[in-house]
């Protein structure tokens, strides 16, 4: 089963909102990672954790704060977004140990969520 | 540099005619992972291939085929008898290893199939 679920599908939000959005796999998986993919472009890397750590973040702005509370799921938190933050989010996981091992484990991806920002 | 380069933005062609997606990587690594994601019109990124470096063997799964040449450093994608449901972007992206697993992914080739 290489099932990664996503809700909500569809988002609209006022910049003046909060919102999440959630990211679940029951694959065993212990990597996480948030993309961000905006019309006619390929995706674009903004987190990655790594055993519920956050490894990396792509300089992402602070409006945008993920969370990984197990190691199943992933959030990603939405307070005072801009217009321009109107895109397709997509999370992924992968095998992915953390020191040593294959460097080539695949990434999963899920539906994603369509996030529109007013 | 690590780069992945699909040349082709867009082909149209009419259904269970052959199509080619062209994908060609730079890469510094000796060592690394090529793969090609499908993207339908729903969004989703669907997985349908890795290749290792040390692996050149091309690989045939039902309709589809790919052919790796690293002395070309391409990684091509061959869809045989196309039909509509092909129609969606395809990626390839190239795996690269900076302290964590990171995809470098090409612009993508929207590919559509009609009837």
């Amino acid at each position: 089963d290489t099932e990664v679920t996503q809700t909500p599908k569809h988002l609209v939000m006022g910049m003046t909102n909060k919102k999440s959005l959630k990211c679940e796999q029951h694959m065993g998986h212990r990597a996480m990672y948030w993309y961000k993919q905006k019309a006619k472009k390929p995706p674009e890397l903004m987190f990655v954790y790594s055993y519920e750590k956050l490894s990396i973040n792509e300089s992402v702005p602070s409006r945008f704060s993920p969370e990984c509370p197990n190691s199943s799921l992933l959030n990603l938190h939405l307070h005072a977004l801009q217009p321009e933050d109107s895109a397709l989010y997509l999370c992924a996981s992968s095998q992915d140990r953390a020191s040593g091992g294959s460097r080539g484990e695949t990434q999963y991806f899920g539906p994603g969520t369509r996030l529109l920002v007013l | 540099a690590q780069k992945v380069t699909q040349a082709q933005t867009e082909i149209s062609v009419v259904e269970k005619e052959d199509v080619t997606l062209d994908c060609v990587y730079e890469t510094r690594d000796t060592t690394y992972y090529l793969f090609w994601y499908k993207q339908p019109p729903s969004g989703e990124l669907v997985f349908l291939i890795r290749r290792n470096s040390f692996d050149e063997q091309n690989e045939i799964s039902g309709r589809y085929s790919w052919n790796f040449q690293k002395s070309t450093s391409s990684f091509n994608f061959t869809i045989t008898a196309s039909q509509v449901v092909d129609s969606a972007v395809y990626f390839c992206a190239l795996r690269i290893y900076t302290g964590f697993q990171k995809l470098v992914f090409g612009t993508g080739t929207r590919l559509l199939v009609s009837p």
